[in-house]
Parts: C-alpha cells; sequence; structure tokens
C-alpha cells in the first residue's frame, strides 16, 4: 500500500524567513511519482511539481525548490524569502504509474505572518 | 484557458437525501476523477472516469456513484446523504491515456457540502 506523511501539522513564521515542508513517501513500486500542491483558503488545488522517480535533480522555481531523495523516501519544499501570500495548506502526493489515483499526505497549513 | 469548473459551489442537503455534483474538465482532457476532502485532513480518491468509463475506484460505499458524458464532463451522486458526507468535493482532469506516460492532474475550485 502506498502512504504519504507530512508530520508537521502547521508551520507559522515571519515573512522573509525561509521554511522547509517535509514529505516522506512509502510505495514498494520502482515507478511512481511525487507531487505538492498548494490549497489556498478557497479551496482550490493548484499544482506546484511533479517529479517521477527516476529524476532525482533538485529542481528551483524561483523562491521554491525541492529535494527528491529515494535513499530517505523523502520529497521536500523549501519556500525561501516567504511571503504573506504564500499561507496557504500544502499537500504532498504520491501517484504510481498507470494509476490515475493521487494519495495525498494530511497537509501543512503554512502561516506567513507579516 | 478555462481551467476545470464545478458546480454547484456550496450545497447544504439534509441526512437521506440525493445529491448530484458536476465538473466539466479542461478542454482536451478526456480523464476525470474525484476526491473527497473532510475538514483538516488531505483528499481521498473516490472514482477516475476515462471516455465514459470507470477506471478506478476508491474505498467509498456504493451509496456513491458517478458518470461521465460523450463531451467528457461527469456527475457524482450520493445517495442517502450522511451527516459524514460533509466535504469538499474535488474534481480533476488530465490528459491522461490508458498506458501513456502519466499526466498531472489538475483540480477544479470543488463543491462544499453540507449534510444537516
Amino acid at each position: 500500500a502506498q502512504k504519504v506523511t507530512q508530520a508537521q501539522t502547521e508551520i507559522s513564521v515571519v515573512e522573509k524567513e525561509d521554511v522547509t515542508l517535509d514529505c516522506v513517501y512509502e510505495t514498494r513500486d520502482t515507478t511512481y511519482y511525487l507531487f505538492w500542491y498548494k490549497q489556498p483558503p478557497s479551496g482550490e488545488l493548484v499544482f506546484l511539481i511533479r517529479r517521477n522517480s527516476f529524476d532525482e535533480q533538485n529542481e528551483i522555481s524561483g523562491r521554491y525548490s525541492w529535494n527528491f531523495q529515494k535513499s530517505t523516501s523523502s520529497f521536500n519544499f523549501t519556500i525561501t524569502a516567504s511571503q504573506v501570500v504564500d499561507s496557504a495548506v500544502y499537500f504532498c502526493a504520491l501517484e504510481l504509474q498507470g494509476a490515475q489515483k493521487l494519495v495525498f499526505g494530511q497537509g501543512t497549513r503554512l502561516t506567513i505572518n507579516p | 484557458d478555462a481551467g476545470v469548473t464545478q458546480s454547484p459551489t456550496h450545497l447544504i442537503k439534509t441526512r437521506g437525501q440525493q445529491v448530484t455534483l458536476r465538473c466539466s474538465p479542461i478542454s482536451g482532457h478526456k480523464s476525470v476523477s474525484w476526491y473527497q476532502q473532510v475538514l483538516g485532513q488531505g483528499p481521498q480518491f473516490i472514482f477516475q472516469y476515462y471516455e465514459k468509463e470507470e477506471r478506478g475506484r476508491g474505498n467509498f460505499p456504493d451509496r456513491f456513484s458517478a458518470r461521465q458524458f460523450p463531451n467528457y464532463s461527469s456527475e457524482l451522486n450520493v445517495n442517502a446523504l450522511l451527516l459524514g458526507d460533509s466535504a469538499l468535493y474535488l474534481c480533476a482532469s488530465s490528459a491522461q491515456v490508458p498506458g501513456t506516460p502519466q499526466e498531472t492532474q489538475y483540480f477544479g475550485p470543488g463543491t462544499r457540502l453540507l449534510v444537516l
């Protein structure tokens, strides 16, 4: 069975601080995909990034960066110089090859205070 | 381009009633999935449809059913509503074609269902 764990339920930081959201996953499959989605108060899940299990290259997009480590089954997300607009619930998710079924973690509520 | 749209945005029902939620996918997307998100939790997979056929089902009772139409829009039906069915129901679409490399799912704004 597949499982995603986001151990941090809530994080609160002051604007301009860096913050890292942790994600640990479990699967016995060798081909899978990892995702991060952002959910603002409006409720819509906004896609941020997708990585496949064969691509461990870290990725940077503006103030966002992702660290994928298969050895520790982790896919962590870092926001550099956080802004108030980054406040949201962030979800990490796992999807197996051939299955259009996302398995989500419990989410991390991130609050950026001015 | 329009994203995934869902209707209605909010709904209030009483126990025992039936509800129908609607979803229109992104233009060109033939795969639609439904998820239930209870307050404070991550979304849980309910169904996936491709070309009007059910391709996946999550661990939900038979009170939950869905269908997909020729224009790829979809409906989720829930019968005999329980208090525990109160949740945000999310629809996602993707360009996924079975047997081809994985495609990303894009979500709509959801329908908030409250069962009293």
